[in-house]
């Protein structure tokens, strides 16, 4: 199956400090990524939608000012955490749609999670 | 409201035993529904996807049923191994844009006893 890669794993800094998380597609083209966040026993929680070349669609609720992202290639996604509090920390999830694919429709899985990035803001 | 449901919210089993997962949702219109597999602190792992013409799913040891009346959707998982322990998934998509929309429930927490 198709890999996406998340860097960093994991990440601990302090309170007010800004954090880039990497997304990256390892073997296929994606002009759509996804950014989830996750707390601990909860479901996944879309945060954005990212799109190659164009600016990010957020979710109600979830600030772009302090979440930014950047799509600059069809292979590489990248959310900043800016100005870190405690309650950001969280484990981050992004996923890749497969050009061509779609994320809502079809019977064959065309959308591919990273492994997550654990932030941890102290 | 579009909502997922899943039961039980915790599940221990014996090695080699038999488990069904259960998941019930509102989502409407309706494309597709998956179980996804994810272990601590890794991303999920897509197991199967049914559409709405599909009754049941297999992947190796397993079983994903979905009956599109009552909207309700189990995952079967057979003779049960240590590896099976992860949180299990139901996502169910809707028919909105061509990306359309997911809809995650909060997982089954299935715990695998030697």
């Amino acid at each position: 199956g198709a890999v996406v890669s998340q860097h960093p794993s994991w990440v601990i800094c302090k309170s007010g400090t800004s954090v880039k998380i990497e997304c990256r597609s390892l073997d296929f083209q994606a002009t759509t990524m996804f950014w989830y966040r996750q707390f601990p026993k909860q479901s996944l929680m879309l945060m954005a939608t990212s799109n190659e070349g164009s600016k990010a669609t957020y979710e109600q609720g979830v600030e772009k000012d302090k979440f930014l992202i950047n799509h600059a290639s069809l292979t590489l996604s990248t959310l900043t955490v800016t100005s870190a509090h405690p309650e950001d920390s969280s484990f981050y999830l992004c996923s890749a749609l497969q050009n061509g694919g779609s994320a809502s429709g079809g019977p064959e899985e065309t959308q591919y999670f990273g492994p997550g990035t654990r932030l941890l803001v102290l | 409201k579009n909502q997922v449901e899943q039961s039980p919210q915790s599940l221990i089993i014996l090695e080699g035993k038999n488990c069904t997962l259960q998941c019930n949702y509102t989502v409407s219109p309706f494309s597709n529904l998956r179980w996804y597999k994810q272990d601590t602190g890794r991303g999920p792992v897509s197991l199967t996807i049914m559409t709405f013409s599909e009754n049941t799913k297999s992947n190796g040891r397993y079983t994903a049923t979905l009956d599109a009346d009552t909207k309700q959707s189990s995952l079967h998982i057979t003779a049960s191994q240590l590896s099976d322990s992860a949180s299990y998934i139901c996502v169910v998509s809707d028919r909105g844009s061509t990306l359309g929309r997911l809809y995650f429930g909060r997982g089954t927490q299935l715990t695998v006893w030697p």
